[in-house]
């Protein structure tokens, strides 16, 4: 079965540099979250989309934004990068915003030096 | 303050022993969602309960909800070396749409 993709799976990136993720989910989810995971720490939630609107946002910082487009991928765009952006960045995609299961992407493993 | 948080953080069994995993979240909730993750891979979906629900199985896996405690309980049975990973919970709380994760337990089987 198709599973969320994500790309490109690393990147490295210098200081004040940006970068730019993208998650494609699972044919016909409507609903695409993002984290970040930093070493031997748990997932944060950044924001999520449904619909192509966002419906809801974590402790996402100002120099990170991000969108849906209509064919339901989503790209997270990273500016004026800093070393404590390095990270797993995870997409996760699910059907609906419900009682759905949480699907998630291999990753992005995100070194900034 | 974190939604989840889960006990133990370490667990190290033998091969064929039971594993309990606790969590515990602070608001009400619509639904848990338990994950594994292996070291520095991504998260695969184990089992999703919704608050209306006591009890899942999927194989070895049995998950509890008890709402009135604000608590979820992952079983693994007959554990096998390949169970080794960290394992989460996620909660999205009542009026969000996002997944909050607790700390996660590490669960080590010895073969």
């Amino acid at each position: 079965a198709a599973g969320v993709i994500q790309s490109p799976r690393h990147l490295i990136k210098e200081k004040r540099e940006t970068a730019t993720l993208k998650c494609y989910p699972i044919p016909r989810h409507d609903t695409v979250y993002w984290y970040q995971q930093g070493p031997g720490q748990d997932p944060q939630f950044l924001i999520s989309f449904y619909e192509k609107m966002q419906s809801d946002k974590g402790s996402i910082p100002d120099r990170f934004s991000a969108q849906q487009f209509s064919d339901y991928h989503s790209e997270l765009n990273m500016s004026s990068l800093e070393l404590g952006d390095s990270a797993l960045y995870f997409c996760a995609s699910s059907l609906g915003t419900g009682a759905y299961e949480q699907y998630f992407g291999p990753g992005t493993r995100l070194t900034v030096t | 303050s974190q939604q989840g948080e889960e006990d133990p953080q370490a667990l190290s069994i033998q091969e064929g022993e039971n594993a309990t995993m606790n969590c515990s979240y602070k608001t009400s909730i619509n639904n848990l969602q338990w994950y594994r993750q292996n070291s520095g891979r991504g998260l695969v979906h184990l089992i999703l309960i919704r608050s209306n629900e006591r009890e899942k199985h999927s194989g070895r896996l049995r998950v509890t909800l008890d709402t009135s405690k604000k608590s979820s309980s992952l079983l693994i049975t007959a554990s096998r070396a390949a169970d080794t990973a960290s394992y989460f919970c996620a909660t999205d709380a009542v009026g969000t749409y996002k997944y909050i994760f607790g700390t996660g337990t590490r669960l080590k089987v010895l073969a």
